[in-house]
């Protein structure tokens, strides 16, 4: 059973530094593209980041370029997001969310249940 | 990027009705179109993509079509588990980009 699981959410003042990790489980991690997508309050979604199988190729969204990172650490799994110079516009559900099987880095066929990450003095 | 247009917002229906939700892309995506369902407090979950390829274990009342520009989504005959929030993604270039959702309500 695929499961993702996040982490690292919560409260942080404007301006502050937050890293979220994805722990993913039953099936072979390191085969598949993996995205981040958020969804503020109240919004639709928003496709945050994106990183290749490997993490040799990763991409942003324009709104978040140069303040957020995508990695991925294949050995343990896991998929990060460092979010640096957060702004209140930040504030969101993140989801992380699994390639499907379809050679399109974009179909995401496993969701994780999502982390709170509050922008806020 | 593409922008993504959904209608109706939000649509009343009643159990058994058959209802649609169509999609426009602001420019043609091919058949690269995606379709969630997300329950309140839940993360969305895949139903169809590629324009019309059902997802394993979703009910065969769901179905999807079109290509280009515009696309629908139709539950043939809604069940209350179906009333739910719907959104279109293209998967045609990055960024990917969702519609804004459709509001499925119990009438």
């Amino acid at each position: 059973e695929v499961q993702l699981l996040e982490s690292g959410g919560g409260l942080v003042q404007p301006g502050g530094s937050l890293r979220l990790s994805c722990a993913a489980s039953g099936f072979t991690f390191s085969n598949y593209a993996m995205s981040w997508v958020r969804q503020a309050p109240g919004k639709g979604l928003e496709w945050v980041s994106v990183t290749s199988s490997s993490g040799g190729s990763t991409f942003h969204a324009d709104s978040v370029k140069g303040r957020f990172t995508i990695s991925r650490d294949n050995s343990r799994n896991t998929l990060y997001l460092q979010m640096n110079s957060l702004r209140a516009e930040d504030t969101a559900v993140y989801y992380c969310a699994k390639t499907g099987d379809y050679g399109d880095y974009y179909i995401f066929d496993y969701w994780g249940q999502g982390i709170l990450v509050t922008v806020s003095s | 990027d593409i922008q993504m247009t959904q209608s109706p917002s939000s649509l009343s229906a009643s159990v058994g009705d058959r209802v649609t939700i169509t999609c426009r892309a602001s420019q043609s995506i091919s058949s690269y179109l995606n379709w969630y369902q997300q329950k309140p407090g839940k993360a969305p979950n895949l139903l169809i993509s590629g324009a019309s390829t059902l997802q394993s274990g979703v009910p065969s009342r769901f179905s999807g079509s079109g290509s280009g520009t515009d696309f629908t989504l139709a539950i043939s005959s809604l069940q209350p588990e179906d009333f739910a929030t719907y959104y279109c993604q293209q998967s045609y270039s990055t960024p990917p980009t969702f519609g804004q959702g459709t509001r499925l309500e119990i009438k």
